[in-house]
């Protein structure tokens, strides 16, 4: 089956500092990959589609500039959270889709990031 | 508002209950995922759906979509401890297999 791998799976840094995230397919090309947020106790929240080669689309209500999204390859999606907040504390989750599948979208396991 | 709204939002059952989950969406489904998710954890996928009627089984779980009523369900049959998590309904109402809209989710327990 098609799998996601995604790291850091936690991270802690200081205000003002970049986080950079990594999600990549590891068995199968990714043209497209998601970027979704989760708060406590709430659902998934799309916050940008990343297509390789290309500009990301985000999501209304999301900074472009604050998190920074770059799919260099079919493999490899990168969200970069630049000069973070303790706001920006939240779950990051990153999906791959792989059309024609039973599984078509695949998800990674997710980055727990706290702003201190 | 949500497009996507789970029923119920939590769920508290004894072990060997069945229970069932509904997902019902304002728009057209044209794909319609179940994943389960552990807090902090990723997305298991469960079932996709597409055609309306479908009707698919995973060992003790059995997803099916009504297309009419842009509604699906989740069902399991004689619950365990390991079914507890959070169910996430997920469809693509675009039309386009591009991104997927999530449900609010229901976080199921089971009770010995």
């Amino acid at each position: 089956g098609a799998v996601v791998s995604q790291h850091p799976s936690r991270v802690i840094c200081k205000s003002g500092t970049s986080v950079k995230i990594e999600c990549r397919s590891l068995d199968f090309q990714a043209t497209t990959m998601f970027w979704y947020r989760q708060f406590p106790k709430q659902s998934l929240m799309l916050m940008a589609t990343s297509n390789e080669g290309s500009k990301a689309t985000y999501e209304q209500g999301v900074e472009k500039d604050k998190f920074l999204i770059n799919h260099a390859s079919l493999t490899l999606s990168t969200l970069t959270v630049t000069s973070a907040h303790p706001e920006d504390s939240s779950f990051y989750i990153c999906s791959a889709v792989q059309l024609g599948r039973d599984y078509g979208y695949t998800f990674g396991s997710g980055t727990r990031l706290t702003v201190v | 508002s949500q497009e996507l709204e789970q029923s119920p939002q939590s769920l508290i059952v004894q072990e060997g209950k069945n229970l069932t989950i509904n997902c019902t969406s304002s728009k057209t489904l044209y794909g319609l995922y179940w994943y389960k998710q552990k807090y902090g954890e990723g997305l298991i996928f469960l079932m996709m759906l597409q055609k309306g009627g479908e009707e698919k089984s995973h060992e003790k779980i059995t997803a099916k979509l009504d297309e009419k009523k842009q509604q699906s369900s989740l069902h399991i049959t004689a619950s365990q401890p390991s079914h507890a998590g959070i169910y996430l309904c997920g469809a693509d109402v675009t039309g386009t297999a591009s991104k997927l809209t999530f449900g609010t989710g229901t976080r199921l327990q089971v009770t010995l």
